[in-house]
């Protein structure tokens, strides 16, 4: 069993302010290091898939960087949205698997 | 444009009954698993595979069987349901031999076992 942490467990944002949270991973035998998007009543969709030490990856407000050397990553949202409120997982691959986080789950008040 | 596709969505089963969660994918993905997803827990993997005829135990395999005869199908049987598998169970397949491949979910089959 890989131990793939993620921290807060939830955090509650103000509309228009900026927010990370953090994943941590074994920094051995790594292959990559996922991020999803977990809507309440829908299936988790990829953000990000990075696979390199150093990688940053940036999709509109949200954003992502990957020390594998230390083993963590932090998911950055700037200007929080409401629409930003969801469970967000990462999960480490090795080889053939993905072993996931327990998610960090955002509500953004407006 | 299908995607990965879960049958059923709901389900209540009794102690003690059998049954077959289906997963069906139309991208050629060589990688499958299921999970299930339980509160304050995330997914946890239970059964994986990475082509037709190849299957392997995951972090939670006890009380579950998998096949893989097609690389598009991929189905999920539960021998003797027990309450404990009451759970939100996903299906997912992704690229093999694509590290930077993401992985795609099925709709969900939310299972109830009484």
């Amino acid at each position: 069993i890989l131990n793939v942490e993620q921290s807060p467990q939830s955090l509650h944002v103000q509309e228009g302010d900026s927010t990370n949270f953090t994943c941590s991973f074994p920094s051995s035998n790594f292959y990559a290091l996922h991020w999803y998007r977990w809507e309440t009543a829908k299936s988790p969709e990829a953000l990000f898939v990075m696979t390199l030490n150093g990688d940053e990856k940036k999709k509109g407000r949200i954003s992502a960087t990957l020390n594998t050397k230390e083993g963590y990553s932090y998911l950055y949202i700037k200007g929080s949205q409401p629409e930003d409120s969801a469970t967000y997982l990462c999960a480490f691959r090795d080889d053939y698997k993905l072993s996931f986080g327990a998610g960090t789950t955002v509500t953004v008040r407006a | 444009n299908a995607g990965v596709t879960q049958t059923p969505k709901f389900q209540v089963l009794k102690t003690g009954q059998s049954m077959t969660l289906q997963c069906a994918q139309d991208m050629n993905h060589e990688y499958m698993s299921w999970y299930r997803q339980d509160p304050g827990m995330g997914l946890r993997l239970i059964h994986y595979s990475v082509g037709a005829g190849i299957t392997d135990q995951g972090e939670v395999p006890n009380g579950y069987n998998v096949s893989r005869s097609t690389t598009e199908d991929f189905p999920l049987r539960l021998l003797s349901a027990a309450p404990s598998q009451t759970s939100v169970y996903f299906c997912a397949s992704s690229k093999g031999g694509d590290l930077s491949s993401e992985a795609f979910f099925g709709q969900g089959t939310r299972l109830t076992v009484v």
